[in-house]
């Protein structure tokens, strides 16, 4: 059974303290894995999308990373407004849904 | 472009009564999920419709059920709900049906709470 396992649940940082978010998985064949975040009270904002182990994708203070067992979302120089629940998903091969994990809650601190 | 929309934002039922909820898809999107999150939880996968077919179903039982209308919007319906239902509903849309490997754009999701 295809799984996600995010770590920590929890990250408290100062803001301007660079730190990393894990996701490890096992799927039957990726077909993608997926990065959102989630403010308080609404749905998931898509970040990105990796397909293959090596794939490296950045969006501002963002760098996530991919290899066969685990992805990890990097935070440089975080702000307080990057505050918010980090969720990691994984799409296999010939499934139409995507398994989420549980998420990383991340505060930055001013 | 119009994003997700769902309707209600909250909703506040008794255990065996009956819900509908409802959700626009974006613009140009021919497939809605449905995703069920726990406080504290990922979101879990309901199902997904694509072209007015249901296209894939997670593991909940008979009782969540759902439709797609021409217009790619969507309802999930709920019947004899019980407490565990208590939960943020959330509809994503896609374009892409079968071919997967696509991002999903989630609306806020309605917060049911069952008493």
């Amino acid at each position: 059974e295809d799984q996600v396992t995010q770590s920590p649940e929890a990250l408290r940082l100062q803001e301007g303290e660079s730190s990393s978010l894990n996701c490890s998985y096992t799927v039957s064949g990726l077909r993608g894995l997926f990065w959102y975040r989630q403010d308080p009270g609404k749905g998931p904002e898509f970040l990105f999308t990796l397909y293959s182990a090596g794939e490296e994708k950045e969006k501002e203070r963002l760098k996530a990373t991919l290899t066969k067992k685990e992805s990890f979302l990097h935070i440089t120089a975080p702000k307080p407004e990057d505050s918010a629940t980090y969720l990691c998903a994984v799409q296999a091969r010939g499934n139409n849904d995507m398994r989420f994990g549980a998420g990383t809650r991340l505060t930055v601190k001013p | 472009e119009t994003g997700v929309t769902q309707s209600p934002t909250h909703l506040i039922k008794t255990r065996g009564q009956q819900v509908t909820l409802r959700c626009s898809s974006q613009s140009g999107h021919n497939t809605v999920s449905w995703y069920q999150q726990a406080l504290g939880q990922g979101p879990q996968f309901i199902f997904q419709y694509y072209r007015e077919e249901e296209n894939g179903r997670g593991n909940f039982p008979p009782r969540f059920s759902g439709l797609q209308f021409p217009n790619y919007s969507s309802e999930l319906n709920v019947n004899a709900l019980e407490l565990d239902d208590s939960a943020l509903y959330l509809c994503a849309s896609s374009l892409g049906g079968t071919a997967g490997g696509e991002k999903l754009f989630f609306g806020s999701g309605t917060q049911l709470s069952v008493l």
